[in-house]
């Protein structure tokens, strides 16, 4: 299993300004996932960040908007940069562990953002 | 590729039963089913494994259909507590993709 710290919890921001998210695991993994749930919705990847190298993001999310540092095996921040209104949304970080059945996801508290 | 869920939200009357469906345009090897409660991060419930075997919840339980290119939740004799939205996740390494979620409301 794991656990994930996931901070800050929630914010509020003025548009036009940055925001980082940090993500904190209790043990080594190779990958953590980014992914942005916006109200109602599913959840939808922004990017899967791998330690030492730069982060792999899926198709309409780019790394000027969010870009994303993974110094080692058991932290990860996601910045969303020059928010807009339309960044208003749940971040949540995520890992997939090992468990007595195969794999399963770990989630992160998630960070409620709403951009003003 | 996400999978595609549905219905996209159900009521029910505690004590009944419901069924969600996620379908894929390809076969499924695994299937993962979360639970998210409202203000909270999705909760892993269950994995249905391609040969069917399942693990995780001892009271919700699912299914492949023929083709392995959908998978069924099946939720019985509901209680108060099954209410939030349910997520399937299908393992498309190295992530993970989900569907759209159906949201489910269990009344007294």
């Amino acid at each position: 299993s794991a656990v994930i710290s996931q901070k800050p919890s929630r914010d509020i921001c003025q548009r036009g300004t940055s925001l980082t998210i940090q993500c904190q695991v209790d043990s080594q993994v190779t990958m953590m996932f980014w992914y942005r749930q916006q109200p109602g919705q599913s959840l939808t990847l922004i990017a899967t960040a791998n330690q030492g190298s730069e982060a792999t993001y899926e198709s309409g999310f780019v790394i000027d908007k969010f870009p994303i540092s993974r110094p080692n095996l058991t932290f990860s921040t996601l910045t969303v940069s020059n928010m807009s209104p339309e960044d208003s949304s749940i971040y949540l970080c995520s890992v997939l562990g090992a468990a007595a059945w195969g794999t399963e996801a770990f989630f992160g508290q998630g960070t409620r953002l709403t951009v003003v | 590729q996400q999978p595609v869920q549905s219905p996209q939200a159900v009521i029910l009357r505690e004590g009944e039963d419901a069924v969600i469906n996620c379908s894929s345009s390809k076969a499924l090897y695994s299937v993962h089913w979360y639970r998210q409660k409202h203000g909270e991060a999705p909760v892993f419930l269950m994995i249905l494994l391609k040969g069917g075997e399942q693990k995780g919840h001892e009271k919700i339980s699912a299914s492949f259909n023929e083709k392995k290119q959908q998978s069924s939740l099946y939720l019985t004799a509901s209680q108060l507590s099954y209410s939030g939205t349910y997520f399937c996740g299908t393992p498309t390494p190295p992530d993970m993709r989900f569907g759209a979620g159906t949201r489910l409301t269990v009344k007294p």
